[in-house]
């Protein structure tokens, strides 16, 4: 079963505005935390925000913020005033404390930002 | 935030020819680093997980000996592939986790994209 999931492959926003990019996970490790890194077409992975399951604030990061919801698995990603250079892959992902160090990745949303 | 390098940036060679790709960790201490994969339009997938002065662990379907995994010190980890073919095409980006920090730091390299005639 995938433990990550992205529902949208492909995103457009005008520039300016906000946009949210989904991200749901499915694990029964109490101790979990989900990670939002970009990837524009030089292929780095630039790491955005992290929500650690205990938190019981939603992360801010500059203008990006994840809406979590705990109870429905969803880590959402909301980049506020959107900007030409976030048109990029955007990747949620989620480590488990039960499953050592590794991340394991959704399949990504690309998205678009329009002038 | 901390730096993670690998080389090649890119690298072309001919089918049945070994490449050896390398990860370091430039300011600071890594015990452990994360190989993945990445084909064109997909998403990262973990190879192996590779333990400073032990053996690399491997994910479920990843050959051990086409994928030779090296961490001979904190700071370098190194991936060869093994008479490589052309479905072995991809990007190949590592992962260091620093040491002392936090345990949600965790850095990538910049990726190797490597091409097999």
């Amino acid at each position: 079963a995938q433990k990550i999931t992205q529902t949208q492959p492909g995103m457009f926003v005008q520039e300016k505005e906000a946009v949210t990019l989904d991200c749901t996970y499915d694990t029964s490790d109490p101790s979990y935390g989900l990670f939002w890194y970009k990837q524009p077409s030089s292929g780095e992975m630039i790491f955005l925000i992290y929500q650690g399951s205990y938190d019981q604030q939603n992360a801010t990061e500059g203008r990006y913020s994840l809406n979590f919801q705990k109870a429905r698995k969803s880590a959402n990603l909301v980049i506020s005033a959107s900007q030409l250079g976030d048109s990029a892959m955007y990747f949620c992902a989620m480590r488990e404390a039960l499953y050592g160090q590794n991340f394991v990745f959704g399949p990504g949303t690309r998205l678009s930002v329009l002038p | 935030g901390a730096v993670v390098s690998q080389h090649p940036s890119w690298v072309i060679c001919k089918s049945g020819t070994s490449v050896k790709i390398e990860c370091r960790s430039l300011d600071f201490q890594a015990t452990t680093m994360f190989w993945y994969r990445q084909f064109p339009k997909q998403s990262l997938m973990l190879m192996a997980t590779s333990n400073e002065g032990s053996k690399a662990t491997y994910e479920q379907g990843v050959e051990k000996d086409k994928f030779l995994i090296n961490h001979a010190s904190l700071t370098l980890s190194t991936l060869t592939v093994t008479s490589a073919h052309p479905e072995d095409s991809s990007f190949y980006i590592c992962s260091a986790r620093d040491t002392k920090a936090g345990y949600n730091e965790q850095f990538f390299g910049p990726g190797t994209r490597l091409t097999v005639l």
